[in-house]
């Protein structure tokens, strides 16, 4: 158990809908990171933030938003769902976000589109 | 930009045999991260081993070990006594040690391992 909490497991939608993926980061950990896993396209960065702020942007989308609350927990929003948007989401968090400390990986929620 | 390339998409090996995933990467910095994550078909991404680009001693974890060529930009996985366990996505990865924002992980596209009984 990584201790890194994401919620929901599964999620089926269809095309054109929103969705807002949860991510509860281990305890104490203050950087959490949102990763994209496609068939075509393996798993790529999407966006991190730190104690509550925007530190770095990846491959999202403009239809894509996060934010991450006080409590440290983080939120991934997707709209205008496409087809191609289904993929495995995952969510990582480290201590401070500095590259020597190890990112612990949740166990991602399943996006499917329909 | 950095770039991670996995060669194999799939491999197979005998159980109790020993197996190497390779694993190029490309990048302009001197001091960062190698990883090395699994994905076993309950989709989690578990960390296998790291090695420091700093360090010239490979990195080795009971059964797996690296072998980090830091000139050719090469970092292979050496499995050993492969157990049926161990059948999953290997995928190779790669992180800036500067101090963040930019300490992304960047991911090479995997190796599917088959475990052959």
């Amino acid at each position: 158990d990584s201790g890194v909490t994401q919620t929901p497991k599964h999620l089926i939608t269809a095309t054109g809908q929103r969705v807002t993926l949860r991510c509860s980061p281990r305890s104490g950990d203050l950087s959490v990171y949102w990763y994209q896993q496609s068939l075509d396209q393996g798993l790529q960065f999407l966006i991190q933030y730190y104690n509550g702020e925007e530190r770095a942007k990846g491959n999202i989308l403009e239809r894509f938003s996060a934010q991450q609350f006080p409590d440290l927990h983080s939120e991934l929003n997707l709209s205008s769902l496409e087809l191609g948007d289904s993929a495995l989401y995952f969510c990582a968090s480290s201590y401070r976000g500095a590259s020597n400390q190890p990112q612990h990986f949740g166990d991602g929620t399943r996006l499917s589109i329909l | 930009a950095q770039t991670v390339t996995q060669s194999q998409p799939e491999m197979s090996v005998q159980e109790a045999e020993t197996v190497t995933l390779s694993c190029t990467y490309d990048t302009s910095e001197s001091d960062y991260y190698l990883f090395w994550y699994k994905q076993p078909p309950s989709r989690q991404m578990i960390l296998v081993i790291r090695q420091e680009a700093y360090k010239q001693q490979n990195a080795t974890e009971n059964r797996f070990s690296v072998n980090f060529q830091k000139a050719a930009k090469s970092f292979s996985l050496k499995i050993s006594d492969s157990q049926l366990g161990d059948a999953a996505m290997y995928f190779c990865a790669y992180r800036s040690a500067r101090s963040f924002p930019d300490d992304k992980i960047i991911f090479g596209k995997g190796t599917r391992l088959h475990i052959l009984p």
